[in-house]
């Protein structure tokens, strides 16, 4: 067990909806990021936060953004849903940059 | 590029047998590496991590082994289990200083044991 709890596991949506979703960290864990997993390949960086702001960002649209909260939670919104989106989205959290790193379990998004 | 999507490369060993995984990095900046292994259907699970200034770390029935040189990170499990099937990920950051990071993952090697 992680600590890191993502929510829903599962979830399909329709080709330009909006879609959150939600991960929980472990108490003190002030920076979580997100990636997404297309099938057969390695997760990709979407974007960091710290302290509830984002401080890094990979290769991802501004319709892929987030919020962290003081609660140590924090969510990954995606607007205009592609099908292309369809993936395993995971969020990974640790206490500061350099020490471990820590997944949940993900949520897989199907798009249709 | 190639699209590695559904061509992961494979290594299949003997239960009881050693296994080595290898990984290529692409940053020569890169001063934190991390290997994963992850299980079908779950997230990557943390199994061992190196730092730029070691060559080797040693785990349980893990060692990682770090080339700089070369830019090449070697897993090795000794004593492989079936438990042991998975995908295994190596991960590189390179810390900018500001607090932000990044893991960049290599293309996965899927392991299959063999009972």
């Amino acid at each position: 067990e992680t600590g890191v709890t993502q929510s829903p596991t599962h979830l399909i949506k329709t080709r330009g909806q909006q879609v959150t979703l939600r991960c929980s960290s472990q108490s003190g864990h002030n920076t979580v990021s997100w990636y997404q997993q297309a099938l057969g390949q390695g997760p990709q960086f979407i974007f960091q936060y710290y302290r509830e702001e984002e401080n890094g960002r990979g290769n991802f649209p501004p319709r892929f953004s987030g919020l962290q909260f003081p609660n140590y939670s924090s969510e990954l919104n995606v607007n205009a849903l592609e099908l292309d989106d369809s993936a395993l989205y995971l969020c990974a959290s640790s206490r500061t940059s350099g020490n471990t790193i820590d997944f949940g379990e993900g949520s897989w998004l199907t798009v249709v | 590029g190639e699209s590695v999507g559904l061509h992961l490369p494979t290594l299949s060993v003997q239960e009881g047998d050693n296994s080595i995984i290898n990984c290529a990095y692409s940053n020569s900046a890169s001063d934190y590496f991390i290997w994963y292994k992850q299980e079908s259907g779950k997230g990557p699970q943390f199994i061992i991590d190196i730092r730029s200034n070691m060559d080797k770390r040693q785990g349980q029935r893990v060692t990682v082994l770090l080339n700089k040189t070369v830019k090449h990170l070697s897993l090795q499990i000794a004593a492989t289990q079936p438990g042991d099937s998975a995908v295994y990920f190596c991960a590189e950051i390179e810390d900018s200083g500001a607090g932000s990071y990044q893991l960049t993952f290599g293309k996965g090697t899927k392991l299959s044991v063999i009972p």
